[in-house]
């Protein structure tokens, strides 16, 4: 398996552009996660789908992100406008949630470095 | 937040010693898990500890889990080059399947 694919590797931007990042889950994996990670602020949860479906966006910053699962194989992570303080490394994550709680690893992407000028 | 917190911040040691670092977090956990992230690359997840465990092994590594304090411990035994890494610890809650991170403990191990 090719693992957790995401694209671009690298983004560099101006402010104001608008910013898509890409996620291919592991194939059979039914939940996805977006991090974004900064020196100050470490790892932050952004939002989490299971079967394509957004079940927890609390960490999703503001209205100028969002993020959709169209099917079970891609993600999109989109920033309309972007703006400097936007820029870090987001990693998309994925597992099988099994139900019950269980708490599966979770499979991470490389990530994409976003730099927005 | 529900993030938990690593110490310390960042360890420096010699090959062959044994590096030990904590993780403190906030709620009632299901389970806690460890990851290792090289410069650059993606997390790997190193080994799962539940609630109702109180330590686990995985080869070198050893982790500990005291819920009482809410934290947990992982020991390296016989450091290597390879091991300099970031090393994090995530929890998830008893409901749902979020994964929470600590800020990390950042490892040098000298050859």
């Amino acid at each position: 398996d090719a693992g957790v694919i995401q694209s671009p590797r690298h983004e560099v931007t101006e402010m104001g552009q608008e910013v898509t990042l890409r996620c291919k889950p592991i194939s059979g994996h039914n939940s996805l996660f977006w991090y974004r990670q900064t020196m100050m602020r470490g790892l932050e949860l952004l939002i989490y789908f299971n079967n394509n479906v957004p079940i927890d966006d609390s960490g999703m910053p503001e209205d100028r992100f969002s993020a959709k699962m169209p099917n079970a194989s891609f993600s999109t992570l989109k920033i309309q406008p972007s703006e400097p303080r936007d820029s870090a490394v987001y990693f998309c994550a994925s597992t099988l949630d099994r139900g019950l709680a269980t708490n599966e690893k979770l499979f991470f992407g490389s990530g994409t470095q976003l730099s927005v000028l | 937040s529900q993030q938990g917190e690593e110490d310390p911040q960042a360890l420096s040691i010699q090959e062959g010693e044994n590096a030990t670092m904590n993780c403190s977090y906030k709620t009632s956990i299901n389970n806690l898990q460890w990851y290792r992230q090289n410069s650059g690359r993606g997390l790997v997840h190193l080994i799962l500890i539940r609630s109702n465990e109180r330590e686990k092994h995985s080869g070198r590594l050893r982790v500990t889990l005291d819920t009482s304090k809410k934290s947990s411990s992982l020991l390296i035994t016989a450091s290597r080059a390879a091991d300099t890494a970031s090393y994090f610890c995530a929890t998830s809650r008893n409901t749902g399947n979020q994964f929470y991170f600590g800020t990390g403990t950042s490892l040098t191990v000298i050859p």
